[in-house]
């Protein structure tokens, strides 16, 4: 069984500031991760995945991601925050045994830019 | 670039009424998908199809769903009999191959209110 846990329901930065969005995850098999991005009135857009190469992702809009096994764990970071990243972030978990093609989300982390 | 895309973004309907959600995925995928959010829950899987026929259901996917490629081009979700806990936002999604070798691309939902 596979389940993923965002930590914060809700993440407030400053323009310009670090972000940083957690997530762990549980996986019985090797899992693949992704981050998805959801803006208001938008579908889910990928942002970056990680597949078993680098533990280091690096995705889109400058955001980048560690896998860490040893903390089960898949943070999301960018290093200045921009208004416009303010959107609902899930994390997501697949595992090889996956068949089906099944994508177990988290409950998601909205983020907040301040001017 | 390509994107899913989800007719209609709003459907209201009636409780014990039939709803036809519908979606074009992208036209060189392979995989499609169902997916819901009920508001303030998570993501759920809800079925995957490949090869004209259903690869993967969720528990969630019960008689009362089912799913239909009436062409080469729709992907639709049909509710039978709907209850006022259908509501909640439908995305279909479609990826080229199986998941752990291509992402999921979502389209922007269908937002599903059952009175």
């Amino acid at each position: 069984a596979q389940s993923v846990t965002q930590l914060d329901s809700h993440v407030s930065v400053s323009e310009g500031t670090p972000v940083l969005l957690r997530c762990n995850y549980s996986s019985s098999y090797s899992p693949s991760l992704f981050w998805y991005v959801q803006h208001p009135n938008k579908g889910l857009q990928l942002l970056l995945k990680y597949t078993s190469a680098a533990t280091l992702v690096k995705g889109i809009n400058g955001f980048e991601a560690e896998f860490k096994k040893s903390e089960t764990s898949f943070h999301l970071t960018k290093p200045s925050a921009h208004m416009s990243d303010a959107a609902e972030y899930f994390c997501v978990v697949s595992d090889d045994n996956n068949a089906g093609n099944m994508l177990t989300f988290g409950g998601g982390t909205r983020l907040m830019v301040k001017p | 670039e390509p994107e899913v895309t989800q007719t209609p973004s709003h459907q209201v309907t009636q409780m014990g009424q039939e709803v036809i959600l519908r979606c074009v995925p992208i036209s060189n995928h392979l995989y499609f998908y169902w997916y819901r959010q009920i508001l303030g829950q998570k993501v759920e899987f809800l079925v995957s199809f490949y090869n004209n026929e259903i690869s993967e259901k969720s528990e969630i996917f019960d008689d009362q769903f089912s799913v239909e490629r009436p062409d080469g081009s729709n992907f639709t979700l049909k509710i039978r009999s709907t209850k006022l806990e259908d509501s909640a936002m439908y995305f279909c999604a479609s990826s080229v191959a199986e998941l752990n070798n291509s992402p999921l691309h979502f389209g922007n939902g269908t937002r599903l209110t059952v009175t």
